[in-house]
């Protein structure tokens, strides 16, 4: 049974560019949540997402969106991209009813910005 | 809003020997879920041990232990019978239960040596 599985690994993008991250969450998961993890911090929260829904917001700012799709598949999208965009983006998922048995993450997307 | 706060940024241990990480935490919630992630260089969290707020019974995985003291807001890891391949960086990581969003702290650095 395939884990968490998110593409690119790695991608390098030049300030103001645009990039979209992909995530597939485990088969039969319905939620999927972002987070961005500076070098040498824990991860931030940025969005999750429930049945294509979105069901939560961390503090950043508008050129961060995200959508999911019908096959509970989800897109992080950031816009203008800055130097301090720069981290590790990670996705995870989480399947229906017991929240105690917490988050499965992927790998992660290593973006560069420069 | 919640906060975690991991106080020890690095920490080494011998082969076989016991190392404890410390984990504090504030929420004005009383029903939620606490986690001990284990990053390694592949970049995947893993989860190591979770602990349900309502349960005063700690949780133990093998060599994993908490030590969870609730009215403290302590959450404290233990890895008994330390493997090479414990060394990895370790989140502690907080959600509340009708929440959507893990909460981590800044991580600690494990290193086990032979």
């Amino acid at each position: 049974d395939a884990g968490v599985t998110q593409s690119p690994t790695h991608l390098i993008k030049t300030r103001g560019q645009h990039v979209t991250l992909r995530c597939s969450p485990i088969s039969g998961h319905k939620s999927v949540s972002w987070y961005q993890q500076v070098l040498g911090q824990g991860p931030q929260f940025i969005f999750q997402y429930y049945e294509k829904e979105e069901r939560g917001r961390g503090n950043f700012p508008d050129r961060f969106s995200a959508r999911q799709f019908p096959n509970y598949s989800s897109e992080l999208n950031v816009n203008a991209l800055l130097l301090g965009d720069s981290a590790l983006y990670l996705c995870a998922s989480q399947g229906s009813g017991v929240l105690s048995y917490g988050y499965t993450f992927g790998s992660g997307t290593r973006l560069t910005v420069v | 809003a919640q906060t975690v706060t991991q106080s020890q940024p690095e920490m080494s241990v011998q082969e076989a020997e016991t190392v404890t990480l410390s984990c504090t935490y504030d929420t004005s919630e009383n029903n939620y879920y606490l986690f001990w992630y284990k990053q390694p260089p592949s970049r995947q969290m893993i989860l190591v041990i979770r602990q349900e707020a309502y349960k005063q019974q700690n949780a133990t995985e093998n060599r994993f232990s908490v030590n969870f003291q609730k009215a403290a807001k302590s959450f404290s890891l233990k890895i008994s019978d330390s493997q090479l391949g414990d060394t990895a960086m370790y989140f502690c990581a907080f959600v509340e239960a009708a929440g959507n969003k893990l909460t981590f702290g800044g991580g600690t650095r494990v290193l086990v040596k032979p």
